[in-house]
């Protein structure tokens, strides 16, 4: 199985922050990864696909990028909004995996 | 627009079996997999498996081989999980998830999943 190693497991930031979550698989995956948002209570939301392309509606100050093993996911300016729990996902193999997770929180 | 709707809430006993539907609009339900994602209470998310409406097809994670089966009724556009032999640990939201790529593309081209439904919590307690 590809493991998705993903750091920081949580994040302290504030409004107008540039963060960026990062996730390391376990072996190659050229650029199959993806990742969400989820708030709580509610169901994940796709933010980037193949590793770098933006999800139609999905706000600018989001992007990603990697292939092979290393990926980011970042946000340059957070937005209130933004406060939530980032997942990567990789569809390079079955069984797909995702991140433990990454927990943005306001400073 | 696209929807992907799941049945309600379950209360569940140990030993016990349950059935979860996911039913899709808005799109054509035979050109793209589903997939069902688990996430127990405060938990992070873990694929179970996926199925081809299009073709019946299943994929299942090892960790559910045998205990999860998937299905999908093209008549009414619904796709159904169900779980055998419950224990306390499968408590969790079960999540149905509608593939980006349609099916032809699928493993070619990688474009997320574009469309979740709503969520069935599960309990299973004595």
């Amino acid at each position: 199985d590809v493991q998705m190693t993903q750091s920081p497991s949580s994040l302290s930031a504030s409004i107008g922050d540039r963060v960026t979550i990062t996730c390391r698989a376990s072996q190659s995956i050229s650029t199959y990864v993806n990742w969400y948002q989820q708030k709580p209570g509610k169901a994940p939301n796709l933010l980037i696909y193949a590793a770098s392309p933006l999800q139609s509606g999905v706000p600018s100050r989001f992007s990603g990028n990697g292939s092979g093993t290393d990926f980011t996911l970042t946000i340059s300016s957070l937005q209130p909004e933004d406060f939530a729990t980032y997942y990567c996902q990789q569809s390079y193999s079955t069984p797909i995996t995702f991140g433990q997770g990454t927990r943005l929180e306001i400073k | 627009q696209v929807q992907l709707v799941q049945s309600g809430a379950e209360m569940m006993k140990p030993g016990a079996s349950m059935k979860v539907s996911c039913t899709a609009s808005g799109y054509t339900f035979t050109n793209h997999y589903i997939h069902w994602v688990r996430q127990a209470p405060g938990q992070g998310l873990e694929w179970m498996g996926m199925i081809d409406p299009g073709g019946d097809d299943t994929s299942y994670a090892q960790k559910f081989q045998g205990r999860v089966t998937m299905t999908r009724d093209t008549s009414t556009n619904t796709v159904y999980m169900a779980m055998s032999s419950l224990t306390s640990d499968d408590t969790a939201v079960f999540y149905c998830a509608k593939d980006q790529a349609v099916r032809a593309a699928r493993g070619i081209i990688d474009l997320g999943y574009d469309s979740w439904g709503q969520g069935t919590l599960v309990t299973v307690s004595s």
